[in-house]
């Protein structure tokens, strides 16, 4: 298995609901990635675990609560989102400090 | 500032070559990368370059860097109809990356 999976492909939350998002990679990286990207701009990065510890967290709002279960699952919690917390959210893998590998992405929609 | 910078939109004819230019920040980075985003999905890592090389060869893509400068390029030759797409440049070194703005790849027959 050499591929970042991300579950589900699409959400559609409305403000008041408790939902998650998944990241699955098998392959044993030991750094895991959230980011989040709006439409036509770069992704920016949300958090960092290294060895299953968070490490960055780049000031995001308490109502993105990350999780990594263990060294190949990585969790995004969501929680009184709004509606500009919309955006496609990328989950990425590294083996080293270097290269990340990107999964395809949630495509999240708050109404 | 702190934006990495790559201009915003390139057309090119099926077969002739296409070069994606980026201007970055951070003269201490270790790597820069090339990643490709294709309508809904997510990214490709394509290429990368270490911060103490000037040029790299892969298949169809060059990447060169010019450090005194802060800029990186990417070159693909006999660009494909497959190839359009986002390319962002990136740089980073340890865990964080910083995506450049992107630039939008249209490719006509």
């Amino acid at each position: 298995d050499t591929e970042v999976t991300q579950t589900p492909k699409h959400l559609v939350m409305g403000m008041t609901n408790k939902k998650s998002l998944k990241c699955e990679q098998h392959m044993g990286h030991r750094a895991m990635y959230w980011y989040k990207q709006k439409a036509k701009k770069p992704p920016e990065l949300m958090f960092v675990y290294s060895y299953e510890k968070l490490s960055i967290n780049e000031s995001v709002p308490s109502r993105f609560s990350p999780e990594c279960p263990n060294s190949s699952l990585l969790n995004l919690h969501l929680h009184a989102l709004q509606p500009e917390d919309s955006a496609l959210y990328l989950c990425a893998s590294s083996p080293s400090q270097n290269e990340q590998f990107f999964g395809p992405g949630t495509r999240l929609t708050v109404l | 500032g702190e934006d990495v910078e790559q201009s915003l939109f390139l057309s090119v004819r099926e077969g002739d070559s296409s070069v994606i230019n980026c201007t970055y920040t951070d003269s201490s980075s270790t790597y820069l990368y090339w990643y490709k985003q294709e309508p809904g999905a997510g990214l490709q890592l394509l290429t990368y370059i270490f911060s103490n090389m000037d040029m790299k060869q892969d298949q169809r893509l060059t990447v060169l860097l010019n450090k005194k400068d802060k800029h990186l390029s990417l070159r693909i030759a006999d660009t494909q109809t497959g190839d359009s797409a986002i390319y962002f440049c990136a740089e980073g070194g340890t865990d964080k990356l910083i995506f450049g703005t992107g630039t939008r790849l249209q490719v006509f027959p």
